[in-house]
């Protein structure tokens, strides 16, 4: 059973406009959550995270924001640029549970910005 | 950008042969880790190290085995190569057990013919 899950595989969007890029999670232990981008060929480089004591974090034109009732969290890209065109994994981690098994990731969603 | 290579990058190896895959890390982290990535599957944990000879297994780990005789390496093993093991395949590594946060290597493409 998948701990985490983006629905959405693929997701274009026009040029300046917001991208959002959904994620939930069904794992009630799980209190930090990432996001991490991934162009072809490279490996995934981290993007923002959150804990699971906030609702929003921001940094610059990315923003996610968690709503643990829903277990649900999204990232939001504002105004979307071309170089924003990637694969964006969802991540999450149970801190608090001593395991050092690291991440658990969601399948992905591969964005598209259109100029 | 975090200091860890794998090599090789690139390896065509026919069925049945036994392969190695290594990563090598600068930054002095406890935890180091290895992913495979396929279409539809995202990242999936193969096997994972809390330290030196520490290592237990991830949610793939048949057909895989891995050693830390170094705080620096990290090797994965593939005993006998099948074709369901061609894939992309990423180490990473981490300063604290959770894995806040994870840094990648470029990656290892393997295809098993």
């Amino acid at each position: 059973d998948q701990q985490v899950k983006q629905n959405s595989p693929s997701l274009s969007v026009q040029e300046g406009r917001i991208s959002i890029l959904n994620c939930d999670y069904t794992n009630s232990m799980f209190d930090y959550f990432l996001w991490y981008k991934k162009y072809p060929a490279e490996g995934p480089t981290f993007l923002i995270s959150i804990s699971s004591i906030k609702d929003k974090n921001e940094d610059g034109r990315f923003t996610v924001f968690l709503n643990k009732s829903a277990k649900h969290l999204s990232l939001h890209i504002v105004p979307s640029q071309p170089g924003d065109s990637a694969v964006y994994f969802c991540a999450a981690s149970a801190r608090s549970g001593g395991g050092a098994d690291g991440l658990t990731f969601g399948k992905g969603t591969h964005l598209i910005i259109q100029p | 950008d975090a200091g860890i290579t794998q090599s090789p990058r690139h390896k065509v190896t026919e069925t049945g042969t036994p392969v190695t895959l290594r990563c090598h890390q600068t930054e002095n982290h406890r935890y180091m880790y290895w992913y495979r990535q396929d279409p539809g599957h995202g990242l999936r944990l193969i096997h994972y190290s809390y330290g030196v000879k520490d290592t237990d297994k991830g949610e793939v780990s048949d057909g895989y085995s891995v050693s830390r005789s170094k705080t620096e390496d990290f090797l994965l093993t593939l005993e006998s190569a099948t074709s369901s093991q061609t894939s992309v395949y990423f180490c990473a590594i981490s300063a604290d057990k959770s894995g806040n946060t994870i840094y990648f290597g470029e990656g290892s493409w393997l295809t098993v013919v």
